[in-house]
């Protein structure tokens, strides 16, 4: 089956420690993204990556690293200089060539600091 | 400032009911317009539109793009409680070599039996 797989579904965290959500997708997707997502509110751009070892920042990536390493992965760090960082965290991936491309998404990871 | 603004941002209705839900937006380098119905958790994609005046439709759901005026929109006829969602907008935009989507806040629709 492809798609886009993300661990954990949830997860707790301490104030003060990083945290790091996996994001994996089969899709052979050029381009993944890490949303962000508050109640009644829509999707944020953390960052996001057209290819393999290169990334940018979206509107609120402070706060937050990535890596892409591989194709398939583009795990998201919540560090600790994120100041509210207890959200729903949505990871996507869409074919980068010709643009217009429908994003896929996977379930969702939904944090809670405590 | 790209910006995509959707309206309104909750709707109550009685199934049977039809329901328009808009999209307007400004943004630099504009390349497509995503709609998205999300329940509970991962958004499901519905249309994507690129040309002004051509509708899509799928079912009871269609949607529209004026590129001229900036909008697009989103109908449901008959509804259903299971269209009962929060409907969200994304506009792609490409910038200096690369391609992201804006999302508007959503339209949460409740549909009642």
């Amino acid at each position: 089956d492809g798609g886009i797989t993300q661990s954990p579904k949830y997860l707790f965290r301490k104030e003060g420690q990083n945290v790091t959500l996996s994001c994996e997708q089969n899709l052979n997707h050029d381009a993944m993204y890490w949303y962000r997502q508050d109640p009644g509110q829509g999707l944020r751009l953390i960052y996001y990556s057209q290819i393999v070892n290169d990334f940018q920042k979206g509107d609120i990536a402070e706060g937050y690293s990535v890596s892409r390493e591989k194709k398939e992965s583009f795990p998201l760090t919540v560090t600790s200089a994120q100041k509210n960082p207890t959200a729903f965290y949505l990871c996507a991936s869409s074919v980068y060539r010709g643009y217009n491309n429908e994003q896929f998404f996977g379930p969702g990871t939904r944090l809670t600091v405590l | 400032e790209d910006k995509v603004v959707q309206s309104p941002l909750s709707l109550v209705v009685h199934e049977g009911d039809t329901v328009t839900l808009n999209c307007s937006y400004e943004v630099t380098n504009f390349r497509s317009l995503l709609w998205y119905k999300q329940e509970k958790k991962a958004p499901t994609f519905l249309f994507m539109l690129t040309s002004s005046g051509i509708e899509k439709k799928s079912g009871r759901l269609s949607s529209i793009l004026d590129k001229k005026e900036l909008f697009s929109i989103l109908n449901i006829t008959a509804t259903q409680t299971g269209d009962s969602a929060v409907y969200l907008c994304a506009v792609g935009v490409s910038t200096s070599g690369t391609y992201k989507y804006i999302f508007g806040t959503g339209t949460r629709l409740k549909v009642l039996a």
